[in-house]
Formats: C-alpha cells, sequence, structure tokens
C-alpha cells in the first residue's frame, strides 16, 4: 500500500467526450505526477504538480489538463477523447518538486477505454 | 534513441538462480535512478533507488550504477516465482524517464 488513490478504477468513455481522473497523494508529499501507460510500454510522463501549480510537462497535446489543490490532491482532465486515449493512467506521489529527483509512489491507476 | 532501453525480454530463470536485468540511458545528466516492479494489470511498485555509482544491496535486490557507462541494472537473487512481473527502469533528471520494462519468469 503507497497510499495513494485514484478514482475511479476503470472508466469507458466514448470518442470526442471529456474524462475527469482523481488521485489523493500520500499523507506528507506534496508533488503529483501523472503518467500514461499504453499496453506493453513503459509510463509516458505527462505533467507534474508541485504545490498547486504545474512544474513540468511531457510531450502531451494542451486537451490534457491538470489541477493540484491545497490538499496536494490532483486531477487529470482530459478534454475531445480519442481511441488512442485508451490507456492505463497512473498517479504518482512524491516529496519535492521534480528537481529534486525523489522517489515517487503509484496509486493503482485508472483504466480508460474509449469506443 | 529511446531515453531509456531496457531488453524487452521475456527473460526466464530457473527458481533459486540469479536474474540479471539491464538498463541504459541517453541523458548524461540524469540524477536519480530507479527500479519498478509490475505485476500484470497493476501499477509500478518502487523496488529500489539509486543515486550514486556503485552497488546499493536491499535484501535479495541489488542495484548497480554506473554513470559514465549510463548503465543501471538490478539483479535479484535466489529468484522466486513470485518475482515474475515486468521490471521498469526509471531515470529522473527533473521528468522520470521510463524504459518499456523487461519481462522476467521465475520457473519453479
Amino acid at each position: 500500500e503507497t497510499g495513494v488513490t485514484q478514482s475511479p478504477t476503470h472508466l469507458i468513455k466514448t470518442r470526442g467526450q471529456q474524462v475527469t481522473l482523481r488521485c489523493s497523494s500520500q499523507s506528507g508529499h506534496n508533488t503529483v505526477s501523472w503518467y500514461q501507460q499504453a499496453l506493453g510500454q513503459g509510463p509516458q510522463f505527462i505533467f507534474q504538480y508541485y504545490r498547486e501549480e504545474e512544474n513540468g510537462r511531457g510531450n502531451f497535446p494542451p486537451r490534457f489538463s491538470g489541477l493540484q489543490f491545497p490538499n496536494y490532491s490532483s486531477e487529470l482532465n482530459v478534454n475531445a477523447l480519442e481511441l488512442d486515449d485508451s490507456a492505463l493512467y497512473l498517479c504518482a506521489s512524491s516529496l519535492g518538486a521534480r528537481d529534486m529527483n525523489t522517489e515517487a509512489f503509484f496509486g493503482q491507476g485508472t483504466r480508460l477505454t474509449v469506443v | 534513441q529511446k531515453e531509456v532501453e531496457q531488453n524487452s525480454g521475456p527473460l526466464s530463470v530457473p527458481e533459486g538462480a540469479i536474474a540479471s536485468l539491464n538498463c541504459t540511458y541517453s541523458d548524461r545528466g540524469s540524477q536519480s535512478f530507479f527500479w519498478y516492479r509490475q505485476y500484470s494489470g497493476k501499477s509500478p511498485e518502487l523496488i529500489m533507488s539509486i543515486y550514486s555509482n556503485g552497488d546499493k544491496e536491499d535484501g535479495r535486490f541489488t542495484a548497480q550504477l554506473n554513470k559514465a557507462s549510463q548503465y543501471v541494472s538490478l539483479l535479484i537473487r535466489d529468484s522466486q516465482p513470485s518475482d515474475s512481473a515486468t521490471y521498469l527502469c526509471a531515470v529522473n533528471n527533473n521528468d522520470m524517464r521510463f524504459g518499456a520494462g523487461t519481462r522476467l519468469t521465475v520457473k519453479p
């Protein structure tokens, strides 16, 4: 148990719809990173939030957006869903900003299927 | 060239043997290195972190780092069937970059 929780665990959406995924970070952690993991691939970095501000972004289009709240929980929003967005979405919690390179602990993930 | 490269496997070892997993990375500025274990259908679980050159041991696991060669490895001694999983190498220089993982099977 990492203390990082994600909801929902599974989700089916239609192409063109919007989706919001949620993550509660481990107690004491102030940084949340989001990853997309396609089948058979390693996780791909989407973005990171540190103290409620975006603190780095991977190679994902603007329709992927996020928020971090004062309690350090976070949301990932994806607009205009495409079939290729079907993947496991992972949230990782850590302490400190990205340049501190500390250990990150994952939640159980949200499996998103776009049909 | 991929940023983090791992042999995809599958790597098959008998129970009790040593499993050796390897990873190379391209960003010379990388500061920290991690090994995650991922069981099928589950999320990655952190098993080792290493920050400086040399070996780091934790139980049956030993991580090895050579920054000059841009190489990091994980040795699993006395492999057990429960070690069967995909092992992800992650390299951090502000952004955490993952390899595609090596699938390990430990046969009883």
